[in-house]
């Protein structure tokens, strides 16, 4: 197994641009979950996903999209990018319990 | 809500000494528990997890973490730190719920000097 695959590994977008950040996991987890981690701040929760077809937002989701058609996939779509999504994101998935698994995760550069 | 408090943002220790990393968290009741440690430029790696039972936890390592329900405390331990274990640290904490979703302390950053 892959387990969570993210990609791609960095990215620089221009203001206003818009991206889709890829997750997917082969692990056949049920839930996902993107984070945003910034410097001293941890990683705070965007959106997660308790399977396919169900999205729900954390507690960072302005600015953000998901979208969740198979259980495999979880992508995060950026529209209008911001200095302020300067971040490095993660996705995480588990298959029915609290102990989630990580990508390795997407640096993103907005300027 | 449950929240979670890493009071030290960062720790500088001697290769060979002990080191010692605080985590408390705020919940009404016993919440799942977690220290995750993540190496410059990489994703976050599980060191070891509190459901019940035994109190003290043994992680990969060599880390182990004591839960105190009368401090609402998880803190790490290693008894002796390699130059590999300089890493970022993160608590992290989960009530259980059925969306599993976690809360994470801001992180402790660790030194190892040689």
């Amino acid at each position: 197994n892959a387990g969570v695959t993210q990609t791609p590994k960095f990215r620089i977008l221009k203001i206003g641009q818009s991206m889709t950040l890829q997750c997917t996991q082969d692990m056949n987890h049920n839930y996902m979950y993107w984070y945003r981690q910034d410097p001293g701040m941890g990683l705070k929760l965007i959106y997660y996903s308790v399977g396919a077809g169900i999205t729900d937002k954390g507690e960072v989701p302005n600015g953000y999209n998901v979208s969740r058609s198979t259980t495999e996939d979880f992508p995060l779509r950026l529209e209008l990018a911001a200095p302020s999504q300067t971040s490095v994101y993660f996705c995480a998935s588990t298959p029915r319990g609290p102990e989630q698994y990580f990508g390795p995760g997407t640096r993103l550069t907005v300027t | 809500a449950q929240s979670v408090t890493q009071p030290d943002i960062h720790i500088t220790v001697s290769e060979g000494a002990s080191l010692e990393l605080r985590c408390n968290y705020s919940y009404g009741a016993t919440p799942y528990l977690f220290w995750y440690v993540q190496s410059p430029g990489q994703g976050l790696q599980l060191l070891l997890k509190y459901f019940s039972g035994d109190t003290l936890v043994q992680g990969i390592k060599g880390f182990e973490a004591e839960f105190k329900r009368s401090q609402s405390s998880f803190n790490l331990r290693k008894p002796s730190v390699h130059w590999s274990d300089a890493a970022e640290y993160f608590c992290a904490v989960g009530p259980g719920t059925n969306d599993y979703k976690l809360s994470f302390g801001a992180g402790t950053t660790v030194t190892v000097r040689a």
